[in-house]
């Protein structure tokens, strides 16, 4: 059965600084989102990677996959305010069109 | 285009009632999805329609929750009798047929602000 683990759950960081997101899954998956939850919103899609080594940058923010390692990054550079939120990584059961959810990361950036 | 919508925003009942939750999806998108996150845990799969067809409903906790998509457009959640441990967030989702989102491989998932469910 397909798990992801996402890590850390909470990241409280300065403005200007970088840092990474990870997010391990258990077994072959099809293909990775990454998604964004501001307070009360609803889940925004940020990225789908869908193959070994595939990089989706966006702003600020760059996703990458390396399916051999199971583990997909979302790095934040030179954060700003308004990118606290929380984000998710998703995995694409294979076969399926059922999608494993990570806990989610708590991101707070600080002024 | 309007997005996916969530009805209601807030629901509050005692254990033993029953609460009914709607889903409308972006009009169009055959596959639709429920979800649920318990406070501070992961987004859980409950199931997902394929127009007005149950495809996979392996996450449903168990016969208390009652999901239809009658006429393949909206869909409702039936919590009943509901439990303290059903409180949480219920999100739904939607996406169009495989293929049809570009650049996303299919299957990207529009999804709704969700429903709060708290049961006292």
């Amino acid at each position: 059965e397909l798990k992801v683990e996402q890590n850390p759950l909470f990241l409280s960081m300065q403005e200007g600084k970088n840092y990474t997101i990870y997010c391990n899954y258990s077994t072959t998956s099809d293909r990775l989102y990454w998604y964004r939850q501001d307070p009360g919103k609803s889940l925004e899609s940020l990225f789908v990677l869908l193959s070994n080594g595939a990089v989706k940058q966006e702003g600020r923010l760059m996703a990458s996959l390396d399916t051999k390692a199971r583990l997909s990054t979302l790095h934040i550079t030179a954060a700003v305010h308004d990118l606290s939120a929380t984000y998710f990584c998703a995995a694409l059961t294979s076969g399926t069109y059922k999608y494993i959810f990570g806990t989610g990361t708590r991101l707070k950036v600080l002024a | 285009e309007a997005g996916v919508t969530q009805f209601p925003s807030h629901s509050v009942i005692e254990k033993g009632q029953t609460v009914t939750l709607r889903c409308d999806p972006i009009s169009g998108h055959d596959n639709l999805y429920w979800y649920r996150r318990v406070m501070g845990k992961e987004i859980k799969f409950l199931l997902h329609f394929v127009k007005e067809s149950k495809q996979d409903e392996s996450g449903m906790p168990n016969n208390r929750f009652l999901a239809e998509r009658t006429g393949g457009t909206y869909s409702t959640l039936k919590v009943q009798p509901a439990e303290l441990e059903d409180s949480g967030v219920y999100f739904c989702a939607s996406s169009p047929v495989s293929g049809q989102s570009s650049g996303w491989g299919g299957g990207r998932q529009f999804f709704g602000p969700g429903t709060r469910l708290t049961v006292l």
